[in-house]
């Protein structure tokens, strides 16, 4: 069964510092990747997905990046936190098409709090 | 483009209470239509989908019947119980790799 590996569970880290989010699935190949956000509230904001390696797609100009490096790993990076870049943040994937009718499994999601 | 609109609550219900939470969409083409759950400190789990007009999706005692006609989804449970409370979260799929999501509907259900 496929699985899917988000790290860490908490973060808290100072302004201006480094970040690395780490994402992984297992039992599935070439799954397309997403990384969410979702700040205080309940509203989930796509930042970044990919459909294969090296390639991603961003939804929202700012302060992160995203990488895929390999087949099933997914990175959220930043080289300056800023405040406003708190939140909660989730991997996810699915598989098939762009017109497929699966739905995306998610990961249990990192807690980042900039201070 | 393709949106979807829930009814943002928050909803508060006491134990045993009928639920439900409003769900309507726009979308170009055949969508799939899906209800997450996300309880608290979580990340989202998929809790019932329909991929086709007329289908009722089912799980845990929730259902949602895709209308094409009324371009909604609502979520519907008989009798809420207290570990029911998380906040839910309509989103459809079509013709993209996104899935479009509503904005969520926090449940808090009272004993």
């Amino acid at each position: 069964s496929q699985t899917i590996h988000q790290w860490p569970a908490t973060l808290v880290q100072p302004v201006g510092s480094p970040l690395s989010l780490e994402c992984t699935v297992e039992g599935t190949s070439n799954p397309n990747l997403y990384w969410y956000r979702q700040a205080a509230g309940r509203g989930l904001q796509l930042l970044f997905y990919s459909v294969g390696i090296g390639q991603i797609s961003s939804e929202v100009p700012q302060n992160l990046s995203a990488s895929r490096p390999q087949d099933r790993q997914f990175i959220l990076s930043s080289k300056k936190l800023l405040l406003s870049d708190s939140g909660f943040y989730l991997c996810a994937w699915s598989a098939g098409t762009a017109s497929s009718n699966y739905g995306y499994t998610f990961g249990s999601g990192t807690r980042l709090t900039v201070v | 483009g393709n949106s979807v609109t829930q009814m943002e609550g928050p909803v508060t219900l006491s134990e045993e209470a009928f639920l439900t939470i409003n769900c309507t969409y726009t979308a170009t083409g055949y969508p799939s239509l899906f209800w997450y759950v996300q309880y608290p400190g979580e990340g989202l789990q998929l809790l019932l989908k329909a991929t086709k007009a007329d289908d009722k999706g089912s799980n845990k005692g929730f259902e949602a019947t895709y209308r094409k006609e009324t371009t909604s989804f609502h979520l519907e449970k008989g009798s809420v119980q207290v570990s029911d409370s998380a906040v839910y979260f309509c989103a459809l799929r079509a013709g993209s790799y996104q899935l479009t999501f509503g904005k969520g509907t926090k449940l808090s259900v009272i004993p």
